[in-house]
């Protein structure tokens, strides 16, 4: 079945880095845009960053832009989320999300703790 | 980016009708989606587009957009259907995407 799921989360001190992969199945991964959303513990839902179907094309909310890096591997059907620099106001649960119309398929999340 | 405005908080009767609204100036021009999420759950899409429900999401629920807002109904909610609502869409920039602060429906 169609499915994705991430892992890499964590718990990470402030400045440290740490890298999420989203592995899919179950659809042809290289014809899809792919995002990653995060949720802060008891917060709405934000909108991180997307990458294109090839990779060529990738966008990131401005207070994520400069720290994180989305990347993927259509050989590998394989998503990633490479987080630098990380701050306490990082800590969330991350989403990998496959977009068509809409974002129709969401992963269940990798929590990412930034705490020293 | 722009931002997407929803009231926190609604709630409607067993069998009831409830709106929810979604307020920004990107929805001039972008359609919004529509999410519900429970409890220690990923969010699901129910909304797409102008007014389109994936395949299993309920026909009670439907989409409206006028001018800078949009709306998502429940015609006849059920019990299943309490939970957080975000809608989601393109900033006005077209380049980025923005999620609605979120509205909590609570069905009595």
């Amino acid at each position: 079945q169609v499915q994705l799921v991430e892992s890499g989360g964590g718990v990470v001190q402030p400045g440290r880095s740490l890298r999420l992969s989203c592995a899919a199945s179950g659809f042809t991964f290289s014809s899809y845009v792919m995002h990653w959303v995060r949720q802060a513990p008891g917060k709405g839902l934000e909108w991180v960053a997307l990458i294109s179907y090839d990779g060529g094309n990738k966008s990131y909310a401005d207070s994520v832009k400069g720290r994180f890096t989305i990347s993927r591997d259509n050989s590998k059907n394989t998503l990633f989320l490479q987080m630098n620099s990380l701050r306490v106001e990082d800590t969330s649960v991350y989403y990998c999300v496959r977009a068509r119309a809409g974002f129709d398929i969401w992963g269940r999340g990798a929590l990412v703790t930034v705490s020293s | 980016s722009s931002e997407l405005t929803q009231d926190s908080a609604v709630s409607v009767a067993l069998g009831q009708t409830v709106r929810i609204t979604c307020q920004g100036d990107s929805l001039k021009t972008y359609y919004a989606s529509w999410y519900q999420q429970k409890p220690g759950q990923a969010p699901v899409l129910v909304i797409y587009g102008k007014n389109n429900r994936p395949s299993g999401i309920p026909d009670r629920f439907s989409g409206s957009t006028s001018g800078d807002t949009a709306s998502l109904t429940i015609t006849g909610a059920q019990a299943e259907d309490e939970a957080d609502y975000y809608c989601n869409s393109r900033d006005s920039s077209g380049a980025l995407y923005v999620f609605g602060t979120g509205t909590k429906v609570t069905v009595l």
